[in-house]
């Protein structure tokens, strides 16, 4: 299976901020069909997941421009250009490129 | 919009089964995979599997092999997730997912002798 690992584990960050943050993957993530399946999830306190981000980079409906993600192969990036106090909660990086699909640790968000 | 319910908490003694349910609204039930992913206390999120809702065609983790049976309704637009032998270990918030992109409310499933 395809090991994710998410740093850091716990990111304190202040209102208005930028916050970031990485997944790596034990192998490559691009498919077969030269599509990368990487996606970020977030999940509010007492919430089921939602999808904020897939295929790297692309923002599903309804989610705020201030989230962005990147990277490429192995190595991904979530960022949050400012932070608000509704984007308390863990986020999770999910890779779909190779079955069974896999998760990261989690990235926990709270305001300082 | 699109709405997964799934059905009520359960608590099951070591060794018997449990089945989710997952009932979807607001988009075309059989043109869409219903994936079910679970997240233990603590832990990270598990995927289990997922049915081609269209087909029935199905898939499970290997982990799960043998325990898990995915299986689906079109004439209700729902899905279930079937997991038997269940321990202790099992204990869990049990999500379904709408090709990954929409979740259910989960389904608390305590296993508990």
């Amino acid at each position: 299976d395809i090991v994710m690992t998410q740093t850091p584990l716990s990111s304190p960050v202040t209102l208005g901020q930028p916050a970031s943050i990485s997944c790596r993957s034990s192998q490559s993530l691009v498919h077969s069909d030269g599509n990368t399946y990487l996606s970020w999830l977030q999940q509010r306190p007492g919430q089921p997941p939602r999808l904020l981000i897939y295929r790297i980079s692309n923002r599903f409906s309804g989610v705020p421009d201030r989230f962005s993600g990147s990277g490429a192969g192995t190595d991904f990036t979530l960022k949050i250009s400012r932070v608000e106090a509704e984007d308390v909660g863990v986020y999770y990086c999910m890779q779909a490129t190779q079955s069974p699909r896999t998760f990261g640790q989690g990235t926990k968000l709270e305001i300082k | 919009q699109v709405q997964l319910v799934q059905s009520g908490a359960e608590v099951k003694k070591p060794g018997a089964s449990v089945k989710v349910s997952c009932k979807a609204s607001g988009y075309t039930f059989t043109n869409y995979a219903m994936h079910w992913v679970r997240q233990a206390p603590g832990q990270r999120l598990e995927w289990m599997g997922w049915i081609n809702a269209g087909s029935g065609d199905t898939k499970y983790s290997q982990k799960f092999q043998g325990r898990v049976t995915i299986t689906r309704d079109t004439s209700a637009s729902t899905a279930y997730m079937e997991l038997s032998s269940l321990r202790s270990e099992d204990t869990a918030v049990y999500y379904c997912a709408r090709s990954g992109e929409n979740w259910g409310q989960g389904t608390l499933v305590t296993v508990s002798s």
